[in-house]
């Protein structure tokens, strides 16, 4: 079936360091392709997307681009800040049945 | 803007007990997902509903049951629940189309003693 594999976590980095979470996802077909970023206490809320493959997602500084030959969709960011410390989930859209998968997400720890 | 709303915030029942988690959401959304959160394993699909009067097995069903008789409405039943069964439980919604994201509610911490 379809899935969704995250580096495990805690990732643990200094301020103003370089950020990257590998994703990787097996699925039949193309699934649309999500972050979602998970703060103490809250939902999960979406972070960015990307539709197609070669497509780049990118919001508040985080970028991820939809790579088809290495099924992966890395998140990075060139400058964390101790306000991205949070849970950050990968996860797939399958058009054929509908189903959001996710992976089992990966906490980062920023430190001042 | 309410979003999705999640009741009750918190519960905490006996072995065996039965008890309802509504989801309501106001943005006409037509899909509706019920998920658990559990420490080391993420986000599991408990069941999901494309549609008023539809619903469709995730990767974890056993115990849940589901019912989706208005579209702004969906609801997760445990019968009799178990120790298993404690965790954190999110509801999330979403329009139709294939890139359209998920908006989630802010959980429900069950606790089964």
């Amino acid at each position: 079936g379809d899935s969704v594999t995250q580096m495990e976590g805690p990732v643990t980095l200094s301020e103003e360091a370089f950020l990257t979470i590998n994703c990787t996802y097996t699925a039949t077909g193309y699934p649309s392709l999500f972050w979602y970023v998970q703060y103490p206490g809250e939902g999960l809320q979406l972070l960015l997307k990307a539709t197609k493959a070669d497509d780049k997602g990118s919001n508040k500084g985080f970028e991820a681009t939809y790579r088809k030959e290495t099924t992966s969709f890395h998140l990075e960011k060139g400058s964390v800040q101790v306000s991205d410390s949070a849970v950050y989930f990968c996860a797939l859209f399958m058009n054929r049945d509908d189903k959001i998968i996710f992976g089992k997400g990966t906490r980062l720890h920023i430190l001042p | 803007n309410a979003g999705v709303t999640q009741t009750p915030k918190f519960r905490v029942l006996k072995t065996g007990q039965s008890m309802t988690l509504l989801c309501a959401q106001d943005m006409n959304h037509e899909y509706m997902y019920w998920y658990r959160q559990d420490p080391g394993m993420g986000l599991r699909l408990i069941h999901y509903s494309v549609g008023e009067g539809t619903t469709a097995k995730g990767e974890v069903p056993d115990g849940y049951n589901v019912s989706r008789l208005k579209k702004q409405n969906f609801l997760l039943g445990l019968e009799s629940a178990a120790p298993s069964q404690t965790s954190v439980y999110f509801c999330a919604s979403k329009a139709h189309s294939y890139n359209s994201p998920l908006h989630f509610g802010n959980g429900t911490r069950l606790t089964v003693t």
